[in-house]
């Protein structure tokens, strides 16, 4: 059974670009949780999802990013319009559906803004 | 607002010591807890997850506590080797927020041959 995974695992974008991550939660894993790591600092929530549905987005900023897990595919981070403050690790997980919610990660998207 | 805090942020210890790592949280309505370790530049390893019905989950060499009306988790590591090395995480999900993860600081782990 693969673990979550991410791609890019590296992603280089200029000032003003737009950034997408991409997550694909572990076989059978109906939820989904995007997580950002800034320099030096700790792990923030930022959304969760589950299919075609965002259940929690209170850690998401106001502006240029948004999330989806559409009923095919992965789910999406899109950051429009990059600054370099958005320079960061952005780590993904999921969870089965059942008691307990344990999330498992997966190994992040390093976002540089040049 | 739930804050976790995480003592000490750095502990080096000699190969075969057992250790002690803190996490504490100001929310007590928690719905469980997790430890995870992280290695420079990769992502997170689940560890231990303890449901809030319970007090302690064992694995290996690793034993984490939960005592919710004192708001603190313990993870023991027995016997540790250098390959232990490693940032050491507990983040919780609670309240009405039972699908998001608060993270403390970590506690950075070296331990040297």
């Amino acid at each position: 059974n693969a673990g979550v995974m991410q791609n890019p695992r590296h992603l280089v974008r200029r000032r003003g670009q737009e950034a997408r991550l991409r997550c694909s939660p572990m076989k059978g894993h109906s939820h989904v949780y995007w997580y950002r790591q800034l320099p030096e600092e700790g792990l923030k929530f930022m959304v969760y999802l589950q299919k075609e549905n965002i259940i929690d987005e209170s850690g998401m900023p106001k502006e240029r990013f948004s999330a989806e897990f559409p009923k095919e595919g992965p789910s999406i981070l899109r950051i429009q319009q990059v600054v370099r403050g958005d320079s960061a690790a952005y780590f993904c997980a999921s969870s089965p559906l059942r008691q307990g919610y344990e999330q498992y990660f997966g190994p992040g998207t390093r976002l540089t803004v040049t | 607002k739930q804050e976790v805090t995480q003592i000490p942020a750095a502990l080096s210890v000699p190969e075969g010591e057992n250790l002690v790592l803190n996490c504490s949280f100001t929310d007590s309505a928690i719905y469980n807890l997790q430890w995870f370790r992280q290695d420079p530049g990769k992502g997170l390893t689940s560890l231990l997850l303890i449901q809030s019905s319970q007090r302690e989950q064992t694995s290996g060499r690793l034993n984490a506590s939960l005592d919710k009306s004192s708001g603190r988790s313990t993870l023991y590591i027995a016997a540790s080797q250098p390959g232990d090395s490693a940032t050491y995480l507990c983040a919780f999900t609670g309240g009405t927020s039972y699908g998001k993860l608060t993270f403390g600081q970590g506690t950075i782990l070296t331990v040297h041959p």
